[in-house]
């Protein structure tokens, strides 16, 4: 148990659907973060929050859309997904401001695009 | 362009020896690194890091070495154990700035029993 919990943890959705994930943290971080983890490739940062105002976008398309309503929760949206958006979506938050700190990570949601 | 690259996909090691993990890194305004270990289906598990500060960093059996020079990091795992197989993962941060962590693509460590 690493205080972030992401849900659902497996989700299944068609081209045309329209879906969001969930991650929740309990550790008292100001930021957060969306990663995309494909097979063979690093994870790939796709957005971060801090003190909920978004302060990166790594040229992510648009359909898919991020929303932090708070600094303790971070949706993803999803929707008109193409197949090959097929991956492991895990979240993470960590302290912060200035100083060394880590990112925990959720247990991630397995999305599947059919 | 990958920032942080770890070159060898999978390692085996023998129980009770060293494991060696190795990571180069390309952006000079990093400053924090950090080791993660992943088990199929869960999320990364925060091991270890290191300050830029500090060339040597020890947590019981994990160390881990930054040559700041050369642009390379390594994790070692001293005895190794079955229990460490996983894919460990070597990140980078920059404290100055936004925080992003930038992560290698893993290495598979098997250990054998």
């Amino acid at each position: 148990e690493t205080g972030v919990t992401q849900t659902p943890r497996h989700l299944v959705m068609g081209m045309t659907n329209k879906k969001s994930l969930k991650c929740e943290q309990h550790l008292g971080h100001n930021a957060m973060y969306w990663y995309k983890q494909s097979a063979k490739k690093p994870l790939e940062l796709m957005f971060v929050y801090n003190f909920k105002e978004q302060t990166e976008n790594n040229s992510v398309p648009s359909r898919f859309s991020p929303e932090c309503p708070n600094s303790s929760h971070l949706f993803l949206h999803l929707h008109t997904l193409q197949p090959e958006d097929s991956a492991l979506y895990l979240c993470a938050s960590s302290r912060s401001g200035t100083g060394s700190t880590e990112a925990f990570f959720g247990q991630g949601t397995r999305l599947t695009v059919v | 362009d990958q920032q942080v690259k770890q070159n060898s996909p999978s390692l085996r090691v023998q129980e009770g020896r060293i494991s060696i993990l190795n990571c180069d890194y390309t952006n000079s305004m990093f400053d924090y690194f950090l080791w993660y270990k992943k088990y199929p289906a869960e999320g990364p598990t925060f091991l270890i890091s290191i300050s830029s500060i500090k060339d040597k960093n020890e947590d019981g059996r994990f160390t881990v070495f930054l040559n700041k020079s050369a642009k390379h990091l390594s994790l070692h795992i001293v005895p190794s154990q079955p229990g460490d197989s996983a894919v460990y993962f070597c990140a980078a941060t920059s404290t100055s700035g936004t925080y992003k962590y930038i992560f290698g693509t893993g290495t598979r460590l098997k250990v054998l029993a």
